[in-house]
């Protein structure tokens, strides 16, 4: 039973390159969600998903930034024209379908994503 | 508004000494729930124990204890006998039967010294 997958490990954009940062969640999963990690600080929430539907997007920002979770595939994270700003930790987390949110049990976090901004 | 305090934002330790995070948080929900993670250098996100408002019981596990105290609205862990394995970031987190995301503190990065 694999655990929440993301990749790549480790991305490095320029500026003004688009970022796609992919999470497949734990198998029977249907509840992801996207956690920020800047150098030194704790995690902040992004966004919620459900398959096809963005639950609560209040930790995203206003521009740039886009997330999906399609029927079928992985959850992406897009950022579009990176800047150095964007350089942080990203983290992926998956809970089960009927437990909404991480109130239930513990929300499994994948290994992370690590974006470095040139 | 919900939120977690986690003072110390870095101690160090001889190995084989006990030490104590402290974690201190917000909230004005009455269902809420609390949780450690530990962030080793690798960077990925191990969780710790998950704990409900209504549970004050404290918890052992192995050398890892956890004292909840809502007269205080803490939530402290306690490391004995501590091993350099233990050096890493550990974050306090909440969140509450309101809500779908989880609150971070910052984080107190815990050095073992052999």
């Amino acid at each position: 039973n694999a655990g929440v997958m993301q990749n790549p490990r480790h991305l490095v954009r320029r500026r003004g390159q688009e970022a796609r940062l992919r999470c497949s969640p734990m198998k029977g999963h249907s509840h992801v969600y996207w956690y920020r990690q800047l150098p030194e600080e704790g995690l902040k929430f992004m966004v919620y998903l459900q398959k096809e539907n963005i639950i609560d997007e209040s930790g995203m920002p206003k521009e740039r930034f886009s997330a999906e979770f399609p029927k079928e595939g992985p959850s992406i994270l897009r950022i579009q024209q990176v800047v150095r700003g964007d350089s942080a930790a990203y983290f992926c987390a998956s809970s089960p379908p009927n437990q909404r949110g991480p109130r239930n049990e513990k929300l499994f976090f994948g290994s992370g994503t690590q974006l470095s901004v040139l | 508004a919900q939120k977690v305090t986690q003072a110390q934002t870095e101690i160090s330790v001889v190995e084989k000494e006990d030490v104590t995070l402290d974690c201190v948080y917000e909230t004005r929900d009455t269902t809420y729930y609390l949780f450690w993670y530990k962030q080793p250098p690798s960077g990925e996100l191990v969780f710790l124990i998950r704990r409900n408002s209504f549970d004050e019981q404290n918890e052992i596990s192995g050398r890892y204890s956890w004292n909840f105290q809502k007269s205080t609205s803490s939530f402290n862990f306690t490391i004995t006998a501590s091993q350099v394995v233990d050096s890493a970031v550990y974050f306090c987190a909440l969140t509450s039967n309101r809500d779908d995301k989880i609150i971070f503190g910052k984080g107190t990065r815990l050095h073992i010294l052999p």
